[in-house]
């Protein structure tokens, strides 16, 4: 597809549970991105990768949190032992080579953790 | 890491009216400022962007300002019109680094 494409659209999981959100960017996109957006916030950083290589996990807000990107396209973010406050829209967005291209984001995976 | 913050969290004008949306930046070493614009349930995208090397960019109804030494950066719609309604973020980066976001400006275009 010409977009980023990111599943599911929306998960609901019981609290206690493990998640997996599947980020697939534009082909041929170097760096991918997550963010966390709260509604009515802007998008909050969590982790990026350039190729394969995590970049920066400093927005990761614990250790059950993490992401990989094994053969430098499609990315998986993994919450493990979910918990209500992991409720939000986690976005992927992706770029291309050079530092100021601009940043695609896609539709989103509405997680909700009763 | 970047601090960026934006101003105002909510703007309301009148249709034909020019809004501003206002944004400032902690690192120094930013160098790219982009400026997305999300509708309500939709994905937020780029508008317009602009490099550190640069004061000014516009296009058609929308522009871009960067102060470099006072680390700040605006959008400026003029002519507004309804569709203009919309959340609008601003954000800052170091090169290849990420991009953090501002709060968010929700905009209202009255008719």
């Amino acid at each position: 597809g010409a977009g980023v494409s990111q599943s599911p659209r929306y998960k609901v999981t019981k609290r206690g549970q493990d998640v997996a959100l599947r980020c697939d960017p534009i082909s041929g996109h170097v760096s991918l991105y997550w963010y966390r957006q709260a509604l009515g916030q802007g998008p909050e950083f969590l982790t990026y990768f350039n190729y394969e290589a995590q970049q920066d996990k400093s927005g990761l807000p614990n250790d059950r949190f993490s992401a990989e990107r094994p053969e430098g396209s499609i990315s998986t973010l993994t919450i493990q032992r979910t918990e209500q406050r992991d409720s939000a829209m986690y976005r992927c967005a992706s770029r291309g080579q050079g530092g100021n291209s601009p940043l695609h984001f896609g539709n989103g995976t509405r997680l909700t953790v009763t | 890491g970047e601090n960026v913050e934006q101003h105002p969290s909510t703007l309301s004008v009148q249709e034909g009216d020019s809004a501003v949306i206002k944004c400032t930046y902690s690192d120094s070493a930013s160098n790219y400022f982009p400026w997305y614009k999300q509708e309500l349930g939709k994905r937020p995208q780029l508008i317009i962007d602009i490099r550190s090397n640069v004061g000014e960019k516009k296009d058609q109804r929308i522009a871009v300002t960067l102060n470099k030494t006072a680390k700040h950066f605006s959008l400026h719609i003029t002519e507004t019109q309804p569709e203009d309604s919309a959340v609008y973020f601003c954000a800052a980066s170091r090169g290849a680094n990420n991009l953090f976001f501002g709060t968010g400006t929700r905009l209202t275009v009255i008719p």
